[in-house]
């Protein structure tokens, strides 16, 4: 049974970076059949994809985020990451960690979300 | 690009049925048949109910169904019951490794 684990910061300061990673478990990160992505949502609002990485490096960000998001993948230790940068408060939101099937897009599984604020 | 648009609210009695709307353009909805849909209970994550337009995952009920027809897909559940009160999201691929996903609809069971 696929598991996906979001960690990391949940206060973020104005113009600083929002940092997230993800831990996968019962499932290879290697497998070829996906992309893992994070998808956010803010309080009351809806869904917001932000960015895949398949398991070679190779990333895809969506155009709202381009500049400022980086994602990686560390398949040694079965983890992947979110970086943000210059976040303001439009940037709280829970943000999802995710598997995307390949050629079928869409998303199997979802980590338990993380509400990450940005405030000082 | 812009979200895709649901209506707001939809709402039926138990045993009845629901149809939600979702409205894109030819860039998705209408160019893909990639359009899926969440079913997300308060403070919890989604949850698939629908991929490529009309395939259901296992264990997910066959009172749930897809469909599209241009630019616009629909998600029915018929003989609704109380547990499908819930929020409800469609999503498309758009083209170049990019995804779209719906507004969101609040379905209500009387």
């Amino acid at each position: 049974q696929l598991q996906l684990q979001e960690s990391g910061p949940g206060l973020v300061k104005p113009s600083e970076t929002l940092s997230l990673t993800c831990t996968v478990s019962g499932d290879s990160i290697r497998n070829g059949d996906y992309f893992w992505g994070w998808i956010r949502q803010p309080p009351g609002k809806g869904l917001e994809w932000i960015a895949n990485v398949f398991y070679t490096g190779d990333t895809y960000s969506s155009p709202s985020f381009k500049s400022r998001v980086t994602i990686s993948i560390d398949t040694s230790k079965t983890q992947f990451s979110l970086k943000l940068t210059s976040v303001t408060a439009a940037d709280t939101a829970v943000y999802y960690c995710a598997r995307l099937r390949r050629f079928a897009d869409y998303v199997d599984s979802w980590g338990q979300g993380t509400l990450v604020t940005v405030s000082s | 690009q812009s979200a895709l648009t649901q209506p707001p609210s939809a709402s039926g009695s138990p045993g009845q049925s629901v149809t939600i709307s979702c409205t894109g353009t030819s860039s998705d909805v209408g160019g893909y048949d990639f359009v899926s849909w969440y079913q997300q209970h308060s403070a919890k994550a989604p949850k698939l109910m629908i991929y490529e337009v009309n395939k259901r995952p296992s264990g997910v009920p066959d009172r749930f169904s897809g469909s599209k027809s241009g630019n616009t897909a629909s998600l029915t559940v018929s003989g609704l019951q109380a547990e499908d009160e819930a929020d409800y999201y469609c999503s498309s691929y758009a083209g170049n490794n990019n995804y779209v996903f719906g507004i969101g609809t609040k379905v209500t069971v009387l």
